[in-house]
């Protein structure tokens, strides 16, 4: 069955940098994309970007440019997601999803990883 | 950047009644519109892709139309465990975007 398992809650003070994991199973890696949705308390969802895990090509939201990074490790079935220069706001639980083959939408979704940002 | 409009933002239903929910979008996305469920503490579950096409598993009172800019995501008949948090989300744009959700409460 399709697994995704995220790393750990985390807590980072302002200006620090937070790299978030997110190991998949039970399928070929290298056939789907991975999209990162962000939820900060009590609102709504957020996309973030998407990679693809076949060549690591990325798509990021605009509002994140510059800052977010986005990587695949194929001999672990691992996707990884870098955030820099943390401010409060960033203050969200994290979500890796598997994209569906052939309509670019996530279908398999991860725990969620806690990110908390306070000096 | 597309724009994803959901009303109303909370709808207050009884159980076994039909939930209408409407998602609006900024500019057309053909029918790359997709339907997630959320429940507290959980990830999102998704529901409806391609506009109208049920995901594994979901329940046939599940239904979406729509193509453009106008969608709808229809519950023919709540059941307990359908009172939630409804979001769309377009994917016609590589930029993608989700609506700010519409909750489905317990009349």
């Amino acid at each position: 069955q399709v697994q995704l398992v995220q790393s750990g809650a985390e807590v980072k003070k302002p200006g620090a940098s937070v790299k978030v994991s997110c190991k998949a199973s039970g399928y070929t890696f290298t056939s789907y994309g991975i999209s990162w949705v962000r939820q900060a308390p009590g609102q709504g969802l957020e996309w973030m970007g998407w990679i693809s895990a076949y060549n690591g090509n990325t798509n990021y939201a605009q509002k994140l440019q510059g800052r977010v990074t986005m990587t695949t490790d194929t001999s672990t079935s691992t996707a990884y997601m870098e955030l820099r220069s943390l401010r409060s706001d960033d203050t969200a639980v994290y979500y890796c999803a598997r994209d569906m083959r052939g309509a670019a939408t996530p279908d398999y979704w991860g725990q969620g990883t806690l990110v908390t940002v306070s000096s | 950047e597309i724009v994803m409009t959901q009303s109303p933002a909370t709808l207050s239903v009884s159980p076994g009644e039909r939930a209408t929910l409407s998602c609006r979008a900024s500019q057309s996305v053909s029918s790359n519109l997709a339907w997630y469920q959320q429940k507290p503490g959980q990830a999102p579950r998704l529901l409806i892709y391609g506009a109208s096409t049920r995901a594994t598993g979901i329940p046939a009172r599940f239904s979406g139309s729509g193509s453009g800019t106008e969608f709808t995501l229809t519950i023919s008949s709540l059941q307990s465990e359908d009172f939630a948090v409804y979001y769309c989300q377009q994917y016609n744009n590589w930029r993608r975007t989700f609506g700010q959700g519409t909750k489905v409460e317990i009349k």
